[in-house]
């Protein structure tokens, strides 16, 4: 069983500050993902990593996907108040199902 | 182009009772996967169909089934329902069994068991 770490679990920063999430595991992923889920409704892909070493950039956004393919990081820059959510990371080792990370909720205060 | 749509959007049962959980694909994808999740947590992985048939199943008991019909939308169903069943119950479609990159959800089934 692939199990997916996220820290924080809970993260309550100012508008304008910057942030780090984390997603770590024992096993090596063939691709791991990473979701925001706003309340009542279900989570949306934000981007997709494959290459070991690979940093992605979406916006105020950063995904980097470990050497090793084991751990991911979501970074955020001048976080604002549209980007309170849970974030999600996933991983499909297996090609007929996603494993979900345990969810770091964030909170940006305005 | 509708996206995955999921029926009904809130559910109240009580504890012993049966519910069936509905959802359909988006336009183009085959496959459907259910998860349970509970507050605040990632999603847990209940079980996959693909051609109508279970393709892999993740750790829940046997009170936890499922249906995909030849239109590709899907079932859950749960039987003998317990406290702790309550939570939201997300259906994911994508294209074709190898699911590699991309899962589109719906907005959920809000269960609550009383």
């Amino acid at each position: 069983t692939q199990l997916l770490e996220q820290s924080p679990q809970f993260l309550s920063i100012q508008e304008g500050e910057n942030l780090t999430v984390y997603c770590n595991s024992s096993s090596v992923f063939s691709s791991l993902q990473w979701y925001r889920q706003e309340p009542g409704e279900g989570p949306v892909l934000l981007v997709t990593v494959v290459t070991g070493g690979e940093v992605k950039k979406l916006k105020r956004l950063t995904f980097q996907f470990g050497d090793a393919r084991k751990d991911s990081s979501l970074h955020i820059t001048a976080a604002q108040t549209g980007d309170t959510g849970l974030y999600l990371c996933a991983a499909s080792g297996g090609y007929q199902k996603v494993t979900f990370g345990t969810g770091t909720k964030l909170q940006v205060i305005p | 182009d509708a996206g995955v749509t999921q029926s009904p959007t809130h559910l109240i049962k009580t504890r012993g009772q049966q519910v069936t959980l509905r959802c359909s694909p988006k336009s183009g994808h085959d496959t459907v996967s259910w998860y349970q999740q509970a507050l605040g947590q990632g999603p847990q992985f209940i079980f996959q169909y693909y051609e109508e048939e279970e393709r892999q199943r993740g750790n829940f008991p046997d009170r936890f089934s499922g249906h995909q019909f030849p239109n590709y939308s899907s079932e859950l169903n749960v039987n003998a329902l317990l406290l702790g069943d309550s939570a939201l119950y997300l259906c994911a479609s994508s294209p074709g069994q190898v699911v590699r990159e991309k899962l589109f959800f719906g907005s959920g089934t809000q269960l609550s068991v009383l």
